[in-house]
């Protein structure tokens, strides 16, 4: 069955650095989502992405944020300076419109 | 309005017994509400999903009940296995024709199922 893969399974890095987190979707999907999951609480949406654009974005989703789809396979969140509060699980998923289907999540810890 | 509120927080149920899992929501334009179950170190997966056109939806032993006047629905598992223990996530959502939606989440049930 096809599956959203996500990498670095883990991400370990210093306050104020950039990180970026990256995804596969599933092949055939149109519509990619980021969402993150803060240890022991809900998934909470970031950014939906369509068609080389976001389509809509979550008041998490600041200037410190970004997405791309740098070719027809990847997609990414870039974080630009991180703070201690950005640790967390990041999920990406994919859809075509739906359901979404859920990649198994970065831990990024920020130190 | 955007909330999907879920209980309880945590769940202990015997193997064999019946599962139940709650969720209320208030943004009337919703019409997707679909349940993910997480494992530990592992994203969401979907595991059964519901619009409002029908009340009841069974997939196995998973049944989604839909309340629409009441804005809830409520998840149940029946013959419940320990292998069922897991976070499960009320979520929901509207389909557009552009089907590009973000889920909103309930704050998620530990489920123990124990022998």
């Amino acid at each position: 069955e096809p599956e959203v893969t996500q990498t670095p399974s883990h991400q370990v890095t210093q306050m104020g650095q950039e990180v970026i987190l990256r995804c596969v979707p599933i092949s055939n999907h149109l519509y990619f989502y980021w969402y993150r999951q803060i240890l022991g609480q809900k998934v909470e949406f970031l950014v939906s992405f369509y068609n080389n654009e976001i389509s809509e974005k979550s008041e998490i989703f600041d200037d410190q944020f970004s997405v791309e789809r740098p070719d027809g396979s990847n997609f990414t969140l870039k974080i630009r300076s991180t703070k201690l509060e950005d640790s967390a699980m990041y999920f990406c998923a994919s859809s075509g419109p739906q359901p979404q289907h859920f990649g198994d999540g970065t831990r990024l810890s920020i130190l | 309005q955007q909330q999907v509120k879920q209980s309880p927080q945590s769940l202990i149920v015997q193997k064999g017994g019946i599962s139940i899992i709650n969720c209320a929501y208030e943004n009337t334009a919703f019409d997707y509400f679909p349940w993910y179950q997480q494992f530990p170190g592992k994203g969401p997966a979907l595991l059964i999903a519901i619009r409002p056109d029908v009340s009841e939806k069974k997939e196995g032993r998973f049944t989604i009940s839909f309340n629409k006047s009441a804005k809830q629905f409520s998840l149940h598992i029946m013959d419940s296995q320990p292998g069922d223990s897991a976070t499960y996530f009320c979520a929901a959502s509207y389909l557009l024709l552009s089907g590009n939606t973000p889920l909103v989440f309930g704050k998620g049930t530990r489920l123990s199922v124990i022998a």
